[in-house]
């Protein structure tokens, strides 16, 4: 089973709409760490976010906002007025315990492409 | 810091070689980790160590692939002999804590045909 599921795989925006990209995890730890990564074309990937499992306080940076729910497994991130340069394939990852340390485990990723 | 360094950036190789791409983490960062990208299977964690000691290897697929870390400013990864389905983009990233952030390197996109 997914640890980490991103269950769009594509999205398609216009310039100025707001996005939102989901992500569901699954884990048996009681702490743990959430991240959201930006690959842009370039393909490195860039960090955007870490949470802790025990702060569900949302965080918004600029026209990027993080919706984290523990009820409901979700760590979801949402573009406001999206713009071009935010198309880029956006991983969500889960560490969780592995080897006696956390340990990044990555879903699929979206792919957001945002148009003029 | 100059960030994460791999190399090379590109490697186009024959079936059966043998294939090393290196790692230079971040100053000071205790964890180094390598994935593997395809489209496939997305990101996979091949291996990953703490302060040079390999703690973790069994994302590595066959015994073809292997890494080493010889102290704490480089790393590589191995595979001998390459197979066409290996080619893939290999990622190498560092943190400073097992729960802080990875810092990802650019890549080195292995084509083995």
């Amino acid at each position: 089973a997914q640890k980490v599921t991103q269950a769009q795989t594509e999205i398609s925006v216009v310039e100025k709409e707001d996005v939102t990209l989901d992500c569901v995890y699954e884990t048996r730890d009681t702490t743990y760490y959430l991240f959201w990564y930006k690959q842009p074309p370039s393909g490195e990937l860039v960090f955007l976010i870490r949470r802790n499992s025990f702060d569900e306080q949302n965080e918004i940076s600029g026209r990027y906002s993080w919706n984290f729910q523990k009820s409901t497994s979700s760590f979801n991130f949402t573009i406001t007025a999206s713009q071009v340069v935010d198309s880029a394939v956006y991983f969500c990852a889960l560490s969780e315990t592995r080897g006696g340390s956390y340990i990044p485990t990555f879903g699929r990723g979206t792919s957001l492409i945002v148009h003029p | 810091d100059a960030g994460v360094i791999q190399s090379p950036r590109h490697e186009v190789t024959e079936m059966g070689q043998e294939v090393t791409l290196r790692c230079k983490p971040i100053s000071g960062h205790d964890y180094l980790f390598w994935y593997r990208q395809t489209m496939m299977r997305g990101l996979e964690l091949l291996i990953y160590f703490n302060n040079n000691v390999p703690i973790d290897d069994s994302g590595m697929p066959e015994d073809r692939f292997s890494a080493k870390m010889p102290n704490a400013s480089f790393s590589t990864l191995k595979i001998q002999p390459s197979e066409p389905r290996d080619s893939a983009v290999y990622f190498c990233a560092s943190s400073l804590g097992d729960n802080t952030e990875a810092f990802f390197g650019q890549g080195t996109r292995l084509t083995v045909v």
